[in-house]
């Protein structure tokens, strides 16, 4: 069975620097799809940006990206310049597509210092 | 930007009655999803619904939940006889298509606080 491993229960960065947070994952699969969600306290889910194991670059979105090494099951994401709107919950998720449905990991909470 | 919706926002009921959580699904979605979060814990995949009929569920959507369309516009989900353990935040999402077909992203609700009493 797929798992999803987030092993930093809380992060702090300042604001305008940067911060990684960690992902790995573990599947049989070789084509599947990443994801990170951010929560803030209202708690709606929002897509941050996402990853086809297929694509070797990088994904990015402005100050979000992540570094997706395949062979390592690690999907970490890279927050730069970091704003006091980043601070959330992040959740790193899997879809392996043949089961149509997001595995979660058990999320990172950011706070961000000003 | 179209979006997923989701009544109420909380929902309080007491233990042993029935609760409808609805969701209306972006319009052009064909895949619709239940998910749940209890409170401090990560969010979990209940069910998937597409062509009228579920795809797959979890472990946790026992006998007592149920899903439907009942119309072309809306996705419920039931809890029959509503335990404690029940209380949760419900997420519904919705998208175009199935895991690798493509463009595949899931759109999240903004989610129904339920509080079982």
């Amino acid at each position: 069975a797929q798992t999803v491993t987030q092993s930093q229960p809380e992060m702090s960065v300042q604001e305008a620097e940067t911060v990684t947070l960690s992902c790995t994952y573990d599947t049989s699969e070789s084509d599947y799809y990443l994801f990170w969600y951010k929560q803030p306290p209202s708690r709606q889910m929002i897509l941050v940006i996402r990853q086809e194991a297929y694509k070797q670059q990088n994904a990015t979105e402005n100050r979000f990206s992540v570094n997706f090494q395949k062979a390592a099951k690690s999907f970490s994401l890279k927050i730069s310049d970091s704003q006091l709107g980043d601070a959330a919950m992040y959740f790193c998720a899997y879809d392996g597509g043949a089961t149509n449905k997001l595995i979660f990991g058990t999320g990172t909470l950011l706070a961000v210092q000003p | 930007e179209p979006e997923v919706t989701q009544t109420p926002s909380h929902q309080v009921t007491q233990m042993g009655q029935e609760v409808i959580l609805r969701c209306v699904p972006i319009s052009n979605h064909l895949y619709f999803y239940w998910y749940r979060q209890i409170l401090g814990q990560k969010v979990e995949f209940l069910v998937s619904f597409y062509n009228n009929e579920i795809s797959e569920k979890s472990e946790i959507f026992d006998d007592q939940f149920s899903v439907e369309r009942p119309d072309g516009s809306n996705f419920t989900l039931k809890i029959r006889s509503t335990k404690l353990e029940d209380s949760a935040m419900y997420f519904c999402a919705s998208s175009v298509g199935p895991g690798l077909a493509g463009n595949y992203e899931q759109y999240f609700g903004p989610g129904t606080r339920l509080t079982v009493t």
